[in-house]
């Protein structure tokens, strides 16, 4: 299985509304990456938070980590229309190789 | 504005044929990755490369082959040898490899079968 996994794995809210996705993995890493993704289209990067970081903010977006967990959450605060995508985590685990590691997303979808 | 150009944006394989995916980054990253993204799944690694003249093997790299003889470029060959390439094929860079490095994303080539 894989090392991210988001839960849930699609989600509806109206414009206005908090939209949070969560993010689990299995073994410990360096850090955490949350990545937007349009229909058709490629990823693009919101935020990286590192292993030794508990919280982290731009703009609407929260991110937490919790690595007694394993676990990460991404807010989304005020969605708008233009924050229907889905959104991916992506785990850079500490085994001492590269890789990155990216789960199979939540699909959010926000009515106007 | 820097960024990554992958093309064609829809490519069709017959069947025993090769086809090549373009990917170009104006970014002067020394890193490319190559990643196949089926329905309601994750990204799945194919090859890497962190410099040029150099790659690596991802996960699923069997029935493909990539070349990174220049910087900028880092084409993907699907070959006959893949039996199930219908996949949407993204292509990513990123300063170097390693920890704490966000990738840069084509929109990506969407591969059929004919």
């Amino acid at each position: 299985s894989q090392q991210g996994e988001e839960d849930p794995q699609a989600l509806s809210i109206q414009e206005g509304e908090n939209a949070t996705m969560n993010c689990s993995y299995k073994t410990s890493i360096n850090n955490l990456q949350w990545y937007r993704q349009n229909s058709g289209r490629g990823l693009v990067h919101l935020i990286l938070i590192r292993s030794n970081e508990r919280e982290k903010h731009s703009g609407r977006l929260r991110v937490t980590l919790d690595t007694s967990k394993k676990s990460s959450s991404l807010l989304i605060t005020a969605s708008r229309a233009a924050d229907t995508a889905s959104y991916f985590c992506a785990t850079d685990p500490n085994t001492g190789g590269f890789k990155t590691i990216f789960g199979a997303g939540t699909r959010l979808f926000v009515k106007a | 504005d820097g960024g990554i150009t992958q093309s064609p944006k829809y490519l069709f394989r017959k069947e025993g044929q090769n086809v090549t995916l373009s990917c170009e980054q104006n970014l002067n990253h020394d890193a490319m990755y190559w990643y196949r993204q089926d329905p309601g799944q994750g990204l799945r690694l194919i090859y890497y490369s962190q410099i040029v003249n150099d790659f690596q093997k991802g996960d699923i790299a069997e029935g493909y082959s990539v070349s990174r003889e220049k910087k900028e470029s880092f084409p993907l060959t699907v070959t006959s040898a893949q039996k199930n390439p219908t996949a949407f094929y993204l292509c990513a860079s990123s300063i170097q490899t390693g920890h704490n490095q966000p990738q840069h994303f084509g929109d990506g080539t969407r591969l059929s079968i004919l």
